[in-house]
């Protein structure tokens, strides 16, 4: 079994509706990053969350540590959201270098 | 600033062949990692680095050499290629800040190589 677990693998959206791509983990984590890769690849760094709640932009992550469970949420999704969503956890006592990914969740938002 | 710098962004290597993936970053990061991505698999880890002259093995580090003598360069070497080794490979920095509970920390990603062993 995978430690990190994302659902859904694929995701078709109209533009303009709410999105939620989660990701389930089972070890204990110090952090929880969610990434954004872009077709063309590179990969970037959306949020780091310990615990809580953040918000950026049209963007939330939530995480319930309790659950072993985080959400990303996108509103008011446009086009240009298009792209692969990816969660990576780093584990209790792990080094900042040392992160687990989830397969990540491909996400095609239509005009 | 230029980030993380990784190069080449294409190789084609012959099975048996040797190269060095350079990776370098500008930012004074302590923490570095190379990480590969092949389709279907979520990114794994090969190699990382807490400091200069500090390396430790990830998830999947045979055939695969680094080293850290500098903080803004953590090269990742090839030592006989096999066709195994074809993948995508991405270079990885990070940083702790204060900030919120427990502080915070922040991810930057070179632009990836696409390395094919024939």
């Amino acid at each position: 079994k995978n430690e990190v677990e994302q659902s859904p693998q694929n995701l078709t959206a109209q533009e303009g509706e709410f999105i939620t791509i989660n990701c389930s983990y089972s070890v204990g984590i110090s952090a929880l990053h969610w990434l954004q890769q872009h077709p063309g690849g590179g990969i970037v760094s959306l949020f780091m969350l310990s615990s809580g709640k953040k918000k950026h932009g049209r963007l939330i992550a939530t995480i319930n540590i309790q659950e072993k469970h985080s959400s990303l949420h996108i509103t008011a999704s446009h086009p240009r959201d298009s792209a692969v969503y990816i969660c990576a956890v780093r584990s209790y006592g792990g080094s900042q270098g040392n992160l687990i990914f989830g397969k990540g969740t491909k996400l095609s938002v239509k005009p | 600033n230029a980030g993380v710098t990784q190069t080449p962004k294409f190789q084609v290597l012959k099975t048996g062949q040797s190269m060095t993936l350079q990776c370098a970053q500008d930012m004074n990061h302590e923490y570095m990692s190379w990480y590969r991505q092949d389709p279907g698999m979520g990114l794994r880890l090969i190699h990382y680095s807490v400091g200069a002259g500090i390396t430790d093995q990830g998830e999947v580090p045979n055939g695969y050499n680094v080293s850290r003598s500098t903080t803004e360069d953590f090269p990742l070497r090839l030592l006989s290629a096999a066709p195994s080794q074809t993948s995508v490979y991405f270079c990885a920095s990070s940083y702790s800040y204060p900030g919120g509970a427990g502080g915070s920390e922040k991810l930057f990603f070179g632009s990836g190589t696409q390395l094919s062993v024939l």
